[in-house]
């Protein structure tokens, strides 16, 4: 079946450093994949819809220049986390469409301290 | 655009008793709905999907949910709980149409299933 790999599952950064989350199809070609945010005991926020070889589309309230997405390849999406702060700890899920499908990574642990 | 509303935020319930989750949805559209779960820390796990055909749907590990048209929901349902199966579950839908619509959740409900 399809596999969406996630790293790191967990990182701890300084605060103002930047961090980079790597989301991987591993077994199907993705050129749709999406990236969320879940704060404790919440649903899942969609962040953006990151295409392969163009520029993302990111959600109302969600600043692109902070949350840079990269999706260069059919198989792989990042997500840099810029200038990091304690407010953007949370957990972030990537998830890959194939066909009518959509498999989730299995999220990062983030804590800005 | 569409929403999804999880009646239910909590559901405790014995083991061995059954459960039901609700979820109705709004949506201008015709649309694919899913449920899925997820445990803590981890990503999500797709139960059962409906895309199409016959409106109940099942799962490999005794969960159904049946497509109601009428009344705009999806909800799951099992006849007997396991210890294991104490987690999240959200009800989504996306578009019908392309494949690369994105999903709309609804706000989940945690099962804590007791013994």
């Amino acid at each position: 079946g399809a596999v969406v790999s996630q790293h790191p599952s967990r990182v701890i950064c300084k605060s103002g450093t930047s961090v980079k989350i790597e989301c991987r199809s591993l077994d199907f070609q993705a050129t749709t994949m999406f990236w969320y945010r879940q704060f404790p005991k919440q649903s899942l926020m969609l962040m953006a819809t990151s295409n392969e070889g163009s520029k993302a589309t990111y959600e109302q309230g969600v600043e692109k220049d902070k949350f840079l997405i990269n999706h260069a390849s059919l198989t792989l999406s990042t997500l840099t986390v810029t200038s990091a702060h304690p407010e953007d700890s949370s957990f972030y899920i990537c998830s890959a469409v194939r066909d009518y499908g959509y498999t989730f990574g299995s999220g990062t642990r983030l804590t800005v301290v | 655009a569409q929403s999804v509303t999880q009646l239910d935020s909590q559901v405790p319930v014995f083991e061995e008793a059954p459960v039901e989750l609700r979820c109705n949805y709004s949506s201008s559209v015709s649309v694919y709905l899913f449920w899925y779960v997820q445990y803590p820390n981890q990503g999500l796990q797709l139960l059962l999907k409906y895309l199409s055909g016959s409106t109940l749907v099942e799962s490999i590990n005794g969960f159904e949910a049946e497509f109601n048209k009428s009344q705009t929901s999806f909800h799951l349902r099992k006849p007997s709980v396991h210890i294991s199966d104490t987690a999240e579950y959200f009800c989504a839908v996306s578009e019908v149409g392309a494949a690369g619509n994105k999903l709309t959740f609804g706000g989940g409900t945690r099962v804590l299933v007791k013994p």
